[in-house]
């Protein structure tokens, strides 16, 4: 069965930082690109980030460049989010997302956690 | 930018009637738009990709269609499951990946 589980959430004040993950199974990990996207209280759905199935390429929203790094540990199977600088505008449910694609990153997601809460 | 907007934002409709959303890009995308369901304290849940292909394990009554900057998302004699909300995504501009605001379906 696929899962994804994140943790990490929580109460930061601003200026602060957070590490989110995002633990991943029943799925090849290698073969999936991962995203996050986040959900401020009371608004849509917005993408974060990307990072290639093998690592070699990472996107971000241009709101976060700068201040956010996406990461993942092959051995894991866990993909990260690494927050920092962190502003009000960043309180949200932080939602991690395998891409569709296999070997290759098509975009959108088939598969997403359950989320989780970041205060800032 | 692309921008990406849906209507209406809030739609009221009775069970078993059917519900016509639209979603409109400021750039055309192609056929590279997907459609979620999202439910509170539920995790997205992909409907649509490619704008008309239904997702593994998504029933016949949910229907997409459109290309370039118009689409839309049909669904055929609303269940008592299917009120939440649903968001487009574009996806053919990388690496600017854009949801639309969302759409509502209530029960009317």
């Amino acid at each position: 069965q696929v899962q994804l589980v994140e943790s990490g959430g929580g109460v930061v004040q601003p200026g602060g930082s957070l590490r989110l993950s995002c633990a991943t199974s029943g799925f090849t990990f290698t073969s999936h690109g991962m995203h996050w996207v986040r959900q401020a209280p009371g608004k849509g759905l917005e993408w974060v980030a990307v990072i290639w199935f093998d690592g070699s390429s990472e996107y971000y929203e241009e709101s976060v460049k700068g201040r956010f790094t996406i990461s993942r540990d092959t051995a894991a199977n866990t993909v990260y989010l690494q927050m920092s600088s962190l502003r009000a505008e960043d309180t949200a449910v932080y939602y991690c997302a395998r891409d569709s694609g296999r070997r290759t990153v098509y975009g959108y997601s088939d598969v997403w956690g359950r989320g989780t809460l970041v205060t800032v | 930018e692309i921008v990406v907007t849906q209507s209406p934002a809030t739609l009221s409709v009775s069970p078993g009637e059917s519900a016509t959303l639209s979603c409109r890009t400021s750039q055309g995308v192609g056929h590279y738009l997907a459609w979620y369901q999202k439910k509170s304290g539920q995790a997205p849940r992909l409907l649509i990709f490619d704008a008309s292909t239904r997702a593994t394990g998504i029933p016949a009554r949910f229907s997409g269609s459109g290309s370039g900057t118009e689409f839309t998302l049909t669904i055929s004699s609303l269940q008592s499951e299917d009120f939440a909300i649903y968001y487009c995504q574009q996806y053919n501009f990388w690496p600017l990946l854009s949801f639309g605001g969302g759409t509502k379906v209530e029960i009317k």
